[in-house]
């Protein structure tokens, strides 16, 4: 099947900084690529949907300033955690697929804000 | 009311038991999936159902469309399945999730 890998699994960084997440689609174009967020023993929560080429759709109560995301490539979606502070500690989870129903689950990203 | 109902939240099982976790949903979908996510909170799509029947080894995933409604069954359970398991439907360009259902097998 196919594969969406994430990059880093796991990050740590100083509240104030900017930290930068990668999903990638190694074997297919993903024409749109979700962004989600799990809080401790909660469920996914969707952040913004990202389509190649254009502007991301964020969910209501997202902050677009805080949690840039640029798809710029049809294998390449990033999501940049500006200005972190501790409660943006989180689980981060992208999917990529095709119009269609075709989504694929990355792995997943641990954000630790110190 | 979630657009994703999940039974149980919780289940505990022996080891070898047969296991069942349900999933309703309330909108039209074009797709649903079962996620698996282990203790530390990584992410396995196990099945992207659209209609039918599914099965990978000791896991089985049914839907149907009609009803709304969607099983994963687990066969001769073991702890190592011991994890959340996630019912997730895309309906139009969004997913939506259920809560989770979390499974632990006994040895």
């Amino acid at each position: 099947g196919a594969v969406v890998s994430q990059h880093p699994s796991r990050v740590i960084c100083k509240s104030g900084t900017s930290v930068k997440i990668e999903c990638r689609s190694l074997d297919f174009q993903a024409t749109t690529m979700f962004w989600y967020r799990q809080f401790p023993k909660q469920s996914l929560m969707l952040m913004a949907t990202s389509n190649e080429g254009s502007k991301a759709t964020y969910e209501q109560g997202v902050e677009k300033d805080k949690f840039l995301i640029n798809h710029a490539s049809l294998t390449l979606s990033t999501l940049t955690v500006t200005s972190a502070h501790p409660e943006d500690s989180s689980f981060y989870i992208c999917s990529a697929g095709q119009e269609g129903y075709e989504q694929y689950f990355g792995p997943g990203t641990r954000l630790t804000v110190t | 009311k979630n657009e994703v109902e999940q039974s149980p939240q919780n289940l505990t099982a022996q080891e070898g038991e047969f296991i069942t976790i349900n999933c309703s949903y309330s909108v039209g979908i074009s797709a649903l999936h079962w996620l698996q996510q282990h203790p530390g909170g990584g992410i396995v799509s196990l099945f992207m159902l659209s209609s039918g029947k599914k099965k990978h080894g000791r896991l089985i995933a049914t839907i149907n469309i009609q009803e709304k409604h969607s099983s994963l069954h687990i066969t001769a359970s073991h702890p190592r399945d011991s994890a959340v398991y996630i019912c997730a439907v895309l309906g139009g360009n969004q997913f939506y999730f259920g809560t989770g259902t979390s499974l632990t097998v006994i040895p």
